[in-house]
């Protein structure tokens, strides 16, 4: 598709238990990066994914959060018993590598799945 | 690491006035892309603006300029005839080159368009 799709766009969850986000990136992009974005603004990158492999995952909280991004599959963030500070808008992004092969492009955003935990 | 700061948490401007909004980041590294994006209440991240390191002239697009001053590590964006439809959150970003690429965010300049 022309845009990054995510679903779902709300999710409540409560305390302790999983969410699980979705993200299709734009077709021909083969770079994912996932961004949280808590309710003062703040984004925080968590990961990113060249293809189905990790890329950098320097931001993500290993204990709870996993991600994946498989061929022939949307990618995926998955938090095991959530927490309350995980409330937040979840913004998955995707980019291409320039026809020069030198660098990404721009990142595009998807609208974002806002987690609500109780 | 890198940081961007921008310094004004909002901002407000009348209808066809202009506006700028401020960005100053800190990086070692010589080249890397800076960024706007456009987040109205919808939460949708829409690209403003981008701005090559390595390239001298500023960005612009349409309504839309940047002042990319790179020793001072500044890149302000300039809002030209503000029109009602610019009132939204706006973020400024970094970006590496190489590596992950990952984007570095400021906090945000709310702007508000007064008719």
């Amino acid at each position: 598709g022309e845009e990054v799709a995510q679903t779902p766009k709300h999710l409540v969850r409560g305390e302790g238990q999983k969410a699980k986000l979705y993200c299709a990136p734009i077709k021909g992009h083969s770079y994912v990066f996932w961004y949280q974005q808590v309710l003062k603004n703040e984004f925080k990158f968590l990961i990113s994914f060249q293809n189905e492999n990790v890329f950098d995952e320097t931001g993500m909280p290993k204990e709870r959060f996993s991600a994946k991004c498989l061929p022939n599959s949307p990618c995926s963030l998955e938090i095991q018993a959530t927490k309350l500070e995980d409330s937040a808008v979840y913004f998955c992004a995707s980019s291409r590598r320039l026809a020069s092969g030198a660098y990404r492009d721009t990142q595009y955003f998807g609208p974002g799945t806002r987690l609500t935990v109780l | 690491a890198q940081t961007v700061t921008q310094s004004q948490p909002e901002m407000s401007v009348q209808e066809a006035e202009t506006v700028t909004l401020s960005c100053t980041y800190d990086t070692s590294e010589s080249d890397y892309y800076l960024f706007w994006y456009k987040q109205p209440p919808s939460r949708q991240m829409i690209l403003v603006i981008r701005q090559e390191a390595y390239k001298q002239q500023n960005a612009t697009e349409n309504r839309f300029s940047v002042n990319f001053q790179k020793a001072a590590k500044s890149f302000s964006l300039k809002i030209s005839d503000s029109q009602l439809g610019d009132a939204a959150m706006y973020f400024c970003a970094y970006r590496t080159q190489g590596g992950s690429e990952k984007l570095v965010f400021g906090k945000g300049t709310k702007l508000t368009v007064n008719p």
